[in-house]
């Protein structure tokens, strides 16, 4: 079955700092794996993506997420953190080899950036 | 210019009654969706149609009837209204497997 999990509820940084929030996925054959990031009450906006080619993909302000076939990864980055960037982070997964375009969502993250 | 959008943004109804949601899109995209997220932020897909067409239907309740009259309109009637029905509903739409999708701003069903 495929899924993806998203081990940390909350993850906490100073401004200025680096942040990472981590994505593990579980699936067959080769996934396609974006993140997305929700405001209070907003809709889900996206922010980056990998489908194939270089594993480290630059998606929307200033966030970049690196593909880690072997660990099974997908981990958002950040090299300074801004305070604007507190909100809630989803990684999601498709698996093209399903024949189905279905997102499946990890469970979320919240990020809380501390002036 | 919105790209999904959905109505009403908004929806306080007692239980038993039937309700609708309303989503548009107006990216030319063949593929729609509606998903579900709970008080714990949880996603999770409902239904899929790809060109008016069912493709995915997960373990939802009979009550929930999804109807696609174009490619443009999802729209997402629920009969029988309950406590448990109380949610965020996302409607969304994408061209292909490889493309993200777009999520309209949500409907916060509040079921009293």
């Amino acid at each position: 079955a495929q899924s993806v999990a998203q081990p940390e509820d909350q993850v906490n940084v100073a401004e200025g700092n680096p942040l990472t929030v981590k994505c593990t996925y579980s699936v067959s054959g080769n996934p396609y794996l974006f993140w997305y990031v929700q405001y209070p009450n907003r809709g889900l906006q996206f922010l980056l993506k990998y489908i194939t080619g270089d594993n480290l993909v630059k998606g929307s302000y200033g966030f970049e997420a690196e593909f880690n076939k072997s660990q099974t990864s997908f981990h958002l980055k950040k090299p300074s953190a801004l305070v604007s960037d507190s909100a809630l982070y989803f990684c999601a997964v498709r698996a093209p080899r399903y024949n189905t375009d279905k997102l499946i969502f990890g469970t979320g993250t919240r990020l809380q950036v501390f002036p | 210019d919105t790209a999904v959008s959905q109505t009403p943004k908004y929806l306080v109804t007692q239980m038993g009654n039937d309700k609708s949601i309303k989503c548009e899109q107006n990216l030319g995209h063949d593929t729609m969706y509606w998903y579900k997220q709970d008080s714990k932020k949880f996603l999770k897909i409902m239904f899929s149609y790809n060109n008016k067409e069912l493709i995915i239907n997960e373990t939802v309740p009979n009550r929930f009837s999804p109807k696609s009259p174009d490619k443009a309109h999802l729209n997402l009637h629920i009969n029988s209204l309950e406590l448990g029905d109380s949610a965020v509903y996302f409607c969304a739409s994408s061209q292909e497997r490889e493309a993200e999708a777009f999520f309209g701003q949500g409907t916060r069903l509040t079921v009293v």
